[in-house]
């Protein structure tokens, strides 16, 4: 059975460090691994899917990798701010069965 | 942008009563889903539609029902509510055929439920 694994549970880092987040999974038959950002009380926002054919997906200060091979992803912040404090949840996209969740690594980024 | 609109923000509910979640989408896409996420269990699949008429169990159905009806519109039935059920839900939609395209899923802004 998939399971989805995300470290660390928290981090606390000043303002304008890059930062890494990661994920890691057990089954490397995936579809793709898609990263989403959860602030207090709300939903899930997407923020970047990698396929499992490519390497790396890129957004403004995201950028994220996978390595299905060794079973893991990672998600890198450039130059954090306090506004990317928040919960980031990896999860994997399976055939058969719906997403797979991590339980996210929950951010702080002081001024 | 897509919208995934669930119809309530927070709900209160009594124990046995018969409760529907409510979800909406405006992008036509056609797979659906019904999530909870509980302090330390992360989140979990509760149901899921492909197509209209159609739905899947997901890891945790039992206490659970679902219905769609029409394309947009994917409700949650919590057939008699009890204390176990308190959570936050979530709903998301995908594009795609084949529900394991690669397709984001997008997801409302959930609906914190309390069974009293």
């Amino acid at each position: 059975k998939q399971e989805v694994t995300q470290i660390p549970a928290a981090l606390s880092v000043p303002e304008g460090e890059n930062l890494v987040l990661n994920c890691s999974f057990t089954d490397s038959a995936i579809y793709n691994l898609q990263w989403f950002r959860q602030d207090p009380g709300k939903g899930l926002t997407s923020l970047l899917l990698i396929q499992s054919s490519q390497r790396e997906q890129t957004s403004g200060r995201l950028n994220a990798s996978l390595d299905k091979s060794s079973g893991r992803s990672t998600l890198y912040i450039a130059a954090s701010q306090p506004g990317d404090s928040a919960t980031y949840l990896c999860a994997v996209n399976q055939a058969g069965t719906a997403l797979i969740f991590g339980k996210g690594t929950t951010l702080s980024v002081s001024s | 942008d897509v919208k995934v609109t669930q119809s309530s923000r927070y709900l209160v509910k009594r124990t046995g009563e018969k409760v529907f979640l409510e979800c909406v989408q405006d992008m036509d896409h056609e797979n659906m889903f019904w999530y909870r996420q509980d302090p330390g269990l992360g989140l979990r699949l509760i149901y899921f539609s492909y197509d209209v008429k159609m739905k899947e169990k997901g890891d945790i159905p039992e206490g659970y029902s679902v219905s769609r009806e029409k394309k947009e519109r994917f409700s949650l039935i919590l057939e008699s509510a009890s204390t176990n059920q308190t959570s936050m839900y979530l709903c998301a939609s995908s594009f795609g055929q084949d529900w394991y395209s690669n397709q984001p899923q997008h997801f409302g802004d959930g609906t914190r439920l309390s069974i009293l």
